[in-house]
């Protein structure tokens, strides 16, 4: 089974600190994805990276960035956490370039005070 | 472009009685079709997709879904609703060159006993 893991399930942190959210994956996936959760607005696609050091913006990428060292890792960097980053992150993976179901880790809750 | 609607923000059904959740897409070319359900504090699952072929597709958990290219729908379907299957649903969409899913808003799925 493919297993995404994440690094905190809960997260509370203060406007203006810079704030890392990592995603592991064990499924030597190629692709690996962050989106937002937020209640009547589904999931919204933040950044996504095809390989080690490439990535690509989503829907919505503003007062984010993302780094990808190796392949199994993706770190999410918010640089100055705002109140309206206050949301559920959630880290996905998936095979190849053809489009493949995503596997999804547990998430993470981040409150920002 | 890509895109996915979910017309209902809550569908509710008796225990035993036929469930349906509604989902519409439009995409250019072929579409790549997925249905994640999502129970309280967990990241999505997978539940089935539609890629080719059989226009009924099977899925985890007695759900199955039909894709209709006319009515560019891809309905989630049960015959039989458990009290278990009571969760957020969401309908996502891919297409060829992109290796992202666009997701639906999510339809809160109630099952009573």
């Amino acid at each position: 089974d493919v297993k995404v893991t994440q690094s905190s399930r809960y997260l509370v942190k203060r406007t203006g600190e810079k704030v890392f959210l990592e995603c592991v994956q064990d499924m030597d996936h190629e692709n690996m994805f962050w989106y937002r959760q937020d209640p009547g607005l589904g999931l919204r696609l933040i950044y996504f990276s095809y390989d080690v050091k490439m990535k690509e913006k989503g829907d919505i990428p503003e007062g984010y960035s993302v780094s990808r060292e190796k392949k199994e890792r993706f770190s999410l960097i918010l640089e100055s956490a705002s109140t309206n980053q206050t949301s559920m992150y959630l880290c996905a993976s998936s095979l190849g370039q053809i489009v493949y179901e995503q596997y999804f880790g547990p998430g993470t809750r981040l409150t920002v005070t | 472009a890509q895109s996915v609607a979910q017309p209902e923000d809550q569908v509710n059904v008796a225990e035993g009685n036929p469930l349906t959740v509604k989902c519409t897409y439009s995409v250019s070319g072929n579409p790549y079709l997925f249905w994640y359900v999502q129970y309280p504090n967990r990241g999505l699952q997978f539940l089935l997709k539609y890629i080719t072929g059989d226009n009924l597709v099977k899925g985890s958990y007695g759900f199955e879904a039909e894709f209709n290219k006319s009515q560019t729908s891809f309905h989630l379907k049960k015959p039989s609703a458990l009290v278990s299957d009571s969760a957020l649903y969401f309908c996502a969409v891919g297409s060829t060159g992109r290796r992202a899913l666009t997701f639906g808003s999510g339809t809160r799925l109630q099952v009573q006993p």
